[in-house]
């Protein structure tokens, strides 16, 4: 059964700094990995998904890292923003018939101004 | 290009009353997924349609929770009869295809029950 782990929970951080968010998951048979934000209130919104075959994707401010074979993945954000506050929340995609999304709990991000 | 649409997006009811809610995925996605966020933890999957056959179903309670996407285009959730353990948000989100498609997400319905 697939774990999703999220390191830190909660994360503050003044403006303009570079951070890291990590996952780990116990099931390294995945087809690919999503990374989500929310908002208070809100829905999900998409900002990166990688393949099993990829090692990143970026996207602007946003680069996302997949180790598949250590069951992690990394979200590294530069120059942060007090915009970027949200909960982000990774989900890998298990391979074989289940083929669902588990989600972590979520790190809490808020970038103070 | 439009979004999920789901509504409504905030109801309240006893326990023991029933519910409703409804989705409406991006246009041309064939699959379908309802996912349930308790407050403090991540989404997790209730049911996951193919067009419109049931792919994953696995973590529905089926004696409360029944879904349907008729015509493998828009979808209902029903709660009948709803617990207090249901307040939640419930998710809506789509996929082009079932396999490796990139998940889209509507705004959610909060669910109170009291």
């Amino acid at each position: 059964k697939q774990e999703v782990t999220q390191i830190p929970a909660a994360l503050s951080v003044p403006e303009g700094e570079n951070l890291v968010l990590n996952c780990s998951f116990t099931d390294s048979a995945i087809y690919n990995l999503q990374w989500f934000r929310q908002d208070p209130g809100k829905g999900l919104t998409s900002l990166l998904l990688i393949q099993s075959s990829q090692r990143e994707q970026t996207s602007g401010r946003l680069n996302a890292s997949l180790d598949k074979s250590s069951g992690r993945s990394t979200l590294y954000i530069a120059a942060s923003q007090p915009g970027d506050s949200a909960t982000y929340l990774c989900a890998p995609r298990a391979g074989g018939a289940t083929n669902k999304l588990i989600f972590g709990t979520g790190t809490l991000l808020a970038v103070q101004p | 290009e439009a979004g999920v649409a789901q509504s409504p997006r905030y109801k309240i009811i006893e326990k023991r009353q029933s519910v409703a809610f409804w989705c409406n995925p991006i246009s041309g996605h064939a699959t379908l997924y309802w996912y349930q966020q308790i407050l403090g933890q991540g989404p997790k999957l209730l049911i996951q349609f193919q067009n419109n056959g049931v792919v994953d179903d696995s973590q529905l309670p089926k004696d409360r929770f029944s879904a349907e996407r008729l015509k493998g285009v828009d979808s209902t959730l029903k709660i009948q009869p709803a617990k207090l353990e249901d307040s939640a948000v419930y998710l809506c989100a789509s996929s082009l295809g079932w396999g490796n498609g990139e998940l889209f997400f509507g705004e959610g319905s909060r669910l109170t029950v009291l």
